[in-house]
């Protein structure tokens, strides 16, 4: 099983720029999430979701979009990119809430 | 959710035993706690997860008073690869409910 995958690694977008991080998970879990990082500093939830055409806003959604068409595929839109959305993006999924398998992330920079 | 506050940082040396300890005042009846570790540009693992009393697994024990408002993560014999950021986390797992919140979690450095 290669677990949770995301891509790309790495990207620079230029502000007002939209783009979509990928993520995809082998392991039929139900759960599955979209995290940030900011140097130095905890996880922030962006969005979950329970399964497959359910999804619900975490704690800082605003300026991303998701979508779960499948189990396996969790896809975060970001629109109109702004520098304040530079971070590391976490993608993981889980079979029950507590216990979570995290992808390698994404580095995002936004200049 | 019930929010968790650990120390910022702790320092140790290589072959000491590490006691990490998470302080969660208003968890709730049907609330796990879970420990995630995470290693620089990595995303973080799942270390350990109990309920009530102790558990133990093949890396970490976690301790959890009959209270259940707090709870310590026991890394026996650390070595420095165990140098991460732990991060408790408490919450129901019941399906519908609301995922978890990471706090900014316990940076270990273990010295040699």
């Amino acid at each position: 099983n290669a677990g949770v995958t995301q891509t790309p690694k790495f990207r620079i977008l230029k502000i007002g720029q939209s783009m979509t991080l990928q993520c995809t998970q082998d392991m039929n879990h139900n759960y599955m999430y979209w995290y940030r990082q900011d140097p130095g500093m905890g996880l922030k939830l962006i969005y979950y979701s329970v399964g497959a055409g359910i999804t619900d806003k975490g704690e800082v959604p605003n300026g991303y979009n998701v979508s779960r068409s499948t189990t396996e595929d969790f896809p975060l839109r970001l629109e109109l990119a702004a520098p304040s959305q530079t971070s590391v993006y976490f993608c993981a999924s889980s079979p029950i809430v507590n216990e979570q398998f995290f992808g390698p992330g994404t580095r995002l920079t936004v200049l | 959710l019930a929010k968790t506050t650990q120390p910022i940082s702790m320092d140790s040396y290589e072959g000491q035993e590490v006691n990490i300890t998470c302080s969660h005042n208003n968890i709730a009846t049907n609330d796990y706690i879970t420990w995630y570790q995470q290693f620089p540009s990595q995303g973080p693992r799942f270390i350990i997860q109990g309920y009530k009393t102790k558990v133990t697994n093949e890396v970490a024990s976690l301790f959890i008073p009959a209270d259940r408002k707090s709870s310590t993560l026991s890394l026996p014999r650390v070595s420095l690869s165990d140098t991460a950021v732990y991060y408790c986390l408490v919450g129901d797992i019941n399906p519908g409910r609301r995922a978890l919140t990471f706090g900014s979690g316990t940076r270990l450095q273990v010295q040699p």
